[in-house]
C-alpha cells in the first residue's frame, strides 16, 4: 500500500503559467482533500472532492483555481495563470468515506512561483 | 466561527525531559480533535485522534493527549522527548455536523536540544 502519492514534489513556475498538483489517494479511499500551506501558517483547507463531484470548495480562491477528481485517475488542483502568492506546499488527504476520519496525507507538493 | 488556537509558536526543550504542546478550540457543540506531525520537508503524520470515549488519548512515539470539553483544550503530552522528535506539531478539528474539512492551528515547532 503506497499510500497518499501527490506528484511532483517540487514544481517551479513562472508568473502566468499553469501548474497542475497530482493526487493519487489511498487503495480504497474514495473521498480527497486539498489543502494549502502558506510558509509560517498552518494549513488551510481548500476543497473535498468524491470521485467526480465537488463536495465543498469553500476554500478555495474564487478566481484561477480549480480542481477535479475524475471517474479514473488522480485528483487534479489546476491553478492558472499563477501568481508569486501562489507559491506555497499543497497537500493532498484522503480518507475511506464520509464520517470516516481516518485521513491519509500525502508528502505534499512545493509549488514556488518565480 | 470555529478556530483552533496553538499558543506557543516554539518550544524548546531539553532531551529527556517532558513536553507539553497547548491546544485550544473554539466551539460550542462536539469536537473532533487530532494531533499530527510534520518533519521537514515532509506530510503530516497522525500522532492521534479523540473521536469519542475516553478522554485520555494515547497515540504513537509515547504521545498522548487530554481532552478537556470544560476548558475546551486538547493538550499534548510526552513524559521524555528525544531528539527525534524535533519537528512541527499541528493541532486540528472537525465540527460535527458541520463537514468533514480539517480546521488547523498554526502550528508549534518542537526544538529538542541536548
Amino acid at each position: 500500500n503506497a499510500g497518499v502519492m501527490q506528484n511532483p514534489r517540487h514544481l517551479v513556475r513562472r508568473r502566468g503559467q499553469e501548474a497542475r498538483l497530482r493526487c493519487s489517494p489511498m487503495k480504497g479511499h474514495s473521498h480527497v482533500y486539498w489543502y494549502r500551506q502558506l510558509p509560517e501558517e498552518g494549513l488551510k483547507f481548500m476543497v473535498y472532492l468524491q470521485k467526480e463531484n465537488i463536495i465543498d470548495e469553500s476554500g478555495m480562491p474564487k478566481e484561477r483555481f480549480s480542481a477535479e477528481f475524475p471517474k479514473e485517475g488522480p485528483s487534479i488542483l489546476r491553478i492558472q495563470q499563477v501568481v508569486r502568492g501562489d507559491s506555497a506546499a499543497y497537500f493532498c488527504a484522503s480518507s475511506p468515506g464520509m464520517d470516516n476520519y481516518g485521513y491519509t496525507f500525502g508528502s505534499g507538493t512545493r509549488l514556488t512561483v518565480v | 466561527a470555529q478556530s483552533v488556537t496553538q499558543l506557543d509558536s516554539q518550544v524548546p526543550v531539553f532531551e529527556e525531559a517532558p513536553v507539553e504542546l497547548r491546544c485550544n478550540y473554539s466551539s460550542s457543540v462536539s469536537v473532533y480533535l487530532f494531533w499530527y506531525v510534520q518533519y521537514p520537508n515532509q506530510g503530516l503524520q497522525l500522532l492521534l485522534k479523540y473521536l469519542s470515549g475516553s478522554t485520555l488519548v494515547k497515540g504513537i512515539n509515547g504521545f498522548e493527549a487530554e481532552f478537556n470539553k470544560s476548558q475546551t483544550s486538547f493538550h499534548l503530552r510526552k513524559p521524555s522527548v528525544h531528539i527525534s522528535d524535533t519537528a512541527e506539531y499541528f493541532c486540528a478539528a472537525i465540527l460535527t455536523g458541520g463537514g468533514n474539512k480539517l480546521t488547523f492551528g498554526t502550528g508549534t515547532q518542537l526544538k529538542v536540544e541536548l
